[in-house]
């Protein structure tokens, strides 16, 4: 089956804009994380989500990060002022409730310049 | 609060050579381990998991690892390594087996040498 899919691969904006990436998870799965990995580092958790709740945001950088999940399903993680230190692949992943492996997707590569 | 460590950032072995990735955690409760593998411009992969029970777990590709939980470890091994294997590796570290987050070590770059 399809596995968890990430739009879009790339993103290059400028400093100060707002960026949307979205995430699709396994079909199924109610729990869906965000992750965002730095160059030469393991990913760094932002958001989890159990259902259409977010159950745990403490990684959030700050204010200007923020994701929801309105139907359960599909998350879109929204950055506004982008800023350098931005830049970063953001990862997602999905997991059923019954199971301890989370499965991963590509990964979104924002740029900002 | 749980944290991963994984001492060697890049490992060079040569193709059918054994190798071992080092993976250390801190953790005061119960935990989870896993590790995952990147291949460039791909997403991670798990490659094994430890949730209880025996302390060896087996995984994918010929690697296994092996939990200690008096050294707080669970190092990562394969005994002959293939090209295909250089890749990007991950040990990541859970409180529970599921709806809670993973807290990654920082990598390990495995590359083998023909």
């Amino acid at each position: 089956g399809a596995g968890v899919s990430q739009t879009p691969s790339n993103k290059v904006t400028e400093k100060g804009k707002y960026v949307e990436l979205r995430c699709d998870p396994i079909s199924g799965h109610t729990a869906l994380y965000w992750y965002r990995q730095s160059l030469g580092q393991g990913p760094e958790f932002l958001i989890y989500f159990q259902g259409t709740g977010a159950a745990d945001d403490s990684g959030l950088p700050n204010d200007r990060f923020f994701a929801v999940r309105p139907e359960g399903s599909v998350s879109t993680l929204k950055i506004q002022r982008t800023e350098r230190g931005d830049s970063a692949v953001y990862l997602c992943a999905s997991s059923s409730i019954r199971d301890s492996e989370q499965y991963f997707g590509p990964g979104t590569r924002l740029t900002v310049t | 609060a749980q944290s991963v460590t994984q001492l060697d950032s890049q490992v060079p072995v040569f193709e059918e050579a054994p190798v071992e990735l080092r993976c250390n955690y801190s953790s005061s409760v119960s935990v989870y381990l896993f590790w995952y593998v990147q291949y460039p411009n791909q997403g991670l992969q798990l490659l094994l998991k430890y949730l209880s029970g025996s302390t060896l777990v087996k995984g994918i590709n010929g690697f296994e690892a092996e939990f200690n939980k008096s050294q707080t470890s669970f190092h990562l091994r394969k005994p002959s390594v293939h090209i295909s294997d250089t890749a990007e590796y991950f040990c990541a570290v859970s409180g529970s087996r599921s709806g809670n987050q993973f807290y990654f070590g920082t990598g390990t770059s495995l590359t083998v040498i023909p």
